[in-house]
């Protein structure tokens, strides 16, 4: 079965410091990876997708992700955090499944960047 | 914004009433999409929209009932709900293209929140 993970629930970083946000996943076939963002009271933004080529994949407002094909793993980083980064991040993965449109969501990450 | 409006933004509603989301994309997509967010949960899909046409439908109670009058709108209506109804239900679209893999990007509009009391 297709799916998508992001251990940790929430994610505490210190403004300036450098951030990462965990998601791994399971697909079958090659996997199409995306990012979300969730501010207050807001729907989803998108940051950033993984299709094919280069592992790094550079998104908005600074954001990067990493493609680890053996470690089955698309971590989100930055390298120096802004307060106002502080949101719900959510990792997606498109489900494969012939013939389907769904795209398999995470539970989310909450980061929280202290001042 | 993204391009994608949600109304009401609150609703309260009995669990014997009828009330409607609606959706609207400005954004000359041609998939549309229901998501269900509940606390410390995955976000759900409900319901998949392309051209029109109800693609994907995930197991969702029938008291919930989608419409999709043109690629630009898309309704939930919503009838004796339970109070675990209660979440954020947040409408999303796409540009999707002929033939696959799909990899579109979606745009989420605000979202409603409801409580079903």
């Amino acid at each position: 079965a297709q799916s998508v993970a992001q251990p940790e629930d929430q994610v505490n970083v210190a403004e300036g410091n450098p951030l990462t946000v965990k998601c791994t996943y399971s697909v079958s076939g090659n996997p199409y990876l995306f990012w979300y963002v969730q501010y207050p009271n807001r729907g989803l933004q998108f940051l950033l997708k993984y299709i094919t080529g280069d592992n790094l994949v550079k998104g908005s407002y600074g954001f990067e992700a990493e493609f680890n094909k053996s470690q089955t793993s698309f971590h989100l980083k930055k390298p120096s955090a802004l307060v106002s980064d502080s949101a719900l991040y959510f990792c997606a993965v498109r489900d494969m499944t012939a013939g389907t449109y769904k795209y398999i969501f995470g539970t989310g990450t909450r980061l929280k960047v202290l001042a | 914004e993204t391009g994608v409006t949600q109304t009401p933004r609150h609703l309260v509603m009995g669990m014997t009433n009828k009330k409607s989301l609606k959706c609207e994309q400005h954004l000359g997509h041609n998939a549309m999409y229901w998501y269900k967010q509940s606390a410390k949960k995955p976000l759900e899909l409900m319901f998949v929209y392309n051209f029109k046409e109800q693609t994907e439908n995930n197991s969702v109670p029938s008291r919930f009932s989608p419409e999709c009058p043109n690629s630009s709108h898309l309704f939930l209506h919503l009838h004796t709900l339970q109070p675990e109804d209660s979440a954020l239900y947040l409408c999303a679209s796409s540009l999707r293209t002929s033939g696959g893999p799909y990899t579109d990007t979606q745009y989420f509009g605000p979202g409603t929140r409801l409580t079903v009391l």
